[in-house]
């Protein structure tokens, strides 16, 4: 069935340390979106980035779609990074409908 | 309005009891969607509204659960007689059509006691 896999599931940096998340998908997209969810459970939309790559600000992604995965690179990280990076695509077989979200990477940066 | 706007922020309920959640999505956006966040887990679909009508019901997982959104902007997850198991973080997201990126609410917090 259609899966979406990230890595790692967990992360410990100290603050200033740069990272990459990665996320596996299983099939064709029409929308691949990262979000950030913070400790009250708000859940940031930080890319919409169904293909090639974008940057906002300390963050980065990737979306080679055709080898179906994407990374999310954070450079020097700060506290407030802290929370869990949500990766969620939109199939191509459920178009439109829905975005199936991996178990996400929970991440903590140290001060 | 600016955000998905969800209430209420927190709900408590006794089993069996009924329970309505409301979402007032951006405004202009067509597309609706509700999903549900158990803990240490990402968000699962529950439902999709295009406009006033539900394209996609699929997620719920079954017929206690019911949303309706009648004129197209404003929609209610209507849940009866809860169970312990529908405890939850209740989402709901929309979007200006639906192949753009979604916009998520801060959610409802429901505990059936």
């Amino acid at each position: 069935g259609i899966q979406v896999e990230q890595s790692p599931p967990d992360l410990i940096l100290q603050e200033g340390a740069n990272s990459t998340l990665r996320c596996n998908f299983s099939d064709s997209v029409n929308n691949l979106q990262w979000f950030h969810q913070n400790p009250w459970g708000q859940l940031i939309n930080l890319f919409y980035i169904p293909s090639g790559t974008k940057q906002n600000g300390r963050l980065s992604a990737t979306t080679v779609a055709t080898e179906r995965y994407s990374l999310l690179y954070i450079s020097s990280s700060q506290t407030t990074d802290s929370g869990v990076y949500f990766c969620a695509v939109d199939f191509k077989e459920t178009s439109g409908s829905r975005l199936t979200f991996g178990e996400g990477t929970q991440l903590t940066v140290n001060p | 309005g600016a955000g998905v706007s969800q209430t209420p922020s927190n709900k408590v309920t006794e089993k069996g009891k009924y329970v309505e959640l409301r979402c007032d999505p951006i405004s202009g956006h067509t597309a609706l969607y509700w999903y549900r966040q158990s803990l240490g887990q990402g968000p699962e679909f529950l439902i999709y509204f295009q406009g006033t009508g539900a394209a996609d019901d699929s997620g719920l997982p079954n017929d206690r659960f019911f949303a309706v959104r009648p004129e197209g902007s404003v929609s209610t997850l209507k849940i009866q007689r809860t169970e312990r198991g529908d405890s939850a973080v209740y989402l709901c997201a929309s979007s200006y059509h639906r192949e753009s990126g979604y916009t998520f609410g801060s959610g409802t917090r429901l505990t059936v006691v």
